[in-house]
């Protein structure tokens, strides 16, 4: 079993729907968790940064840990075309600072106007 | 635009070729980053500096070697690479494991594209 695993897609939705990103991981040291959007030919751009449990809301996202379940999950709410990209989780132990994230394979998302 | 600024954006270099990245970030930062991203894969990580001194290589062909020359530069230097080196070559920086800080996530540039011919 991989450390952490994330359905690649591709995903398709319309414009305005809700969209739901998620990733389960294996390891429970995990107590960082990190949402990156890279756009194509960019480098990661971070979007979410949460620790331990709970819910982090910024604007039209949300990020969820669940750390009981070892489940994340990030929602993009009224999407637009403009969030077309690839959405990464990532995670570590460690509170940053030469830690090692381990990334999921990403999500490619189109929003279709 | 990113906080972390990669220099060039795009690179092509026959395989004598010696070459060098370079990755600026003004953030105060004293952890930077390395990383190697293939086409469709989540990034690679290559090599970790703290406070300017290496603290993780992944095991990474001598063909790469990094230098921290001082706390906001960090450069990658080439020689010898294979085609199969290809790839988009990602710089990243937060903060240092040590500090009290909660919220130190990587925070990255926009890479330099590598072509090995």
């Amino acid at each position: 079993q991989k450390e952490v695993e994330q359905d690649p897609g591709p995903l398709s939705v319309p414009e305005g729907a809700i969209v739901s990103l998620n990733c389960t991981y294996s390891n429970s040291a995990f107590q960082y968790f990190m949402w990156y959007r890279q756009y194509s030919r960019k480098g990661p751009e971070l979007l979410m940064y949460t620790y331990s449990s709970g819910n982090k809301e910024d604007g039209r996202f949300t990020a969820q840990v669940d750390k009981s379940s070892k489940y994340i999950s990030l929602f993009i709410r009224d999407s637009q075309p403009s969030d077309s990209a690839t959405y990464l989780c990532a995670m570590s132990a460690g509170q940053g600072g030469s830690e090692k994230l381990v990334f999921g394979k990403g999500t490619k998302l189109t929003v279709n106007p | 635009d990113t906080e972390v600024t990669q220099t060039p954006k795009h690179l092509v270099m026959g395989m004598t070729n010696k070459k060098s990245l370079k990755c600026e970030q003004h953030m105060g930062h004293r952890a930077m980053y390395w990383y190697k991203q293939k086409a469709k894969k989540p990034p690679e990580l290559m090599f970790v500096y703290s406070y300017e001194k290496l603290s993780i290589n992944e095991s990474v062909p001598s063909r790469f070697s990094p230098e921290c020359p001082n706390s906001s530069l960090l450069n990658l230097h080439l020689h010898a690479l294979q085609p199969e080196d290809s790839a988009l070559y990602l710089c990243a920086s937060s903060q240092a494991r040590d500090t009290s800080r909660p919220n130190s996530p990587l925070h990255f540039g926009n890479g330099t594209r590598l072509t090995v011919t």
